[in-house]
């Protein structure tokens, strides 16, 4: 069965670099997602995309955070100046078409020391 | 907004036994309703959804109703194993949207 694929599984960063986490969702879906889960709080909403452009952000997506899809596979998310309470487990998901099934990758766990 | 609300954590079970966890939801509209599965060191995965009204999602021997009256999506299974052990999270999606909301999800034990 097909599946969403995150890499790295860990990250472990400064304060203040950039970091980028990485992505290859299902090949025939159209609508890529970020979420996040800060240790012991839910799970969050960050950012979805959709035709090469943000459809939907939260509150939490700032300036800071950016998402490409820079070839015909991958799906990134940038974090470009980390702070400490950045440190979360970042999931990333796809969907064929709104409002369906996201289906999750295993997260990548990013520390920020 | 919209909002998730379920039972808190842990719960702990002895295998056989019956498993109920509560969810419900604040939404304008008819939402689509999701129960997702997190496996230790996994990531989440669909477990079942419905997406009107008095749908029943299952899969695996769970079961969920989407009751709009009570505005709930309880999940339920009748008897559960070992390898069930893992945090189980309710969601929705607002109709016409792409946004999952989470409830804080529930941690579940079974014990042989």
């Amino acid at each position: 069965e097909p599946e969403v694929t995150q890499t790295p599984s860990h990250q472990v960063t400064q304060m203040g670099q950039e970091v980028i986490l990485r992505c290859v969702p299902i090949s025939n879906h159209l609508y890529f997602y970020w979420y996040r889960q800060i240790l012991g709080q839910k799970v969050e909403f960050l950012v979805s995309f959709y035709n090469n452009e943000i459809s939907e952000k939260s509150e939490i997506f700032d300036d800071q955070f950016s998402v490409e899809r820079p070839d015909g596979s991958n799906f990134t998310l940038k974090i470009r100046s980390t702070k400490l309470e950045d440190s979360a487990m970042y999931f990333c998901a796809s969907s064929p078409m709104e409002n369906q099934p996201q289906h999750f990758g295993d997260g990548t766990r990013l520390s920020i020391l | 907004g919209n909002s998730v609300t379920q039972m808190e954590g842990p719960v702990t079970l002895s295998e056989e036994a019956f498993l109920t966890i509560n969810c419900t939801y604040t939404a304008t509209g008819y939402p689509s309703l999701f129960w997702y599965v997190q496996y230790p060191g996994e990531g989440l995965q669909l477990l079942l959804k419905a997406t009107k009204a008095d749908d029943k999602g299952s899969n695996k021997g769970f079961e969920a109703t989407y009751r709009k009256e009570t505005t709930s999506f309880h999940l339920e299974k009748g008897s559960v194993q070992v390898s069930d052990s893992a945090v189980y999270f309710c969601a929705l999606i607002k109709a016409a949207g792409n946004k999952l909301t989470f409830g804080g999800g529930t941690r579940v034990l079974v014990k042989p």
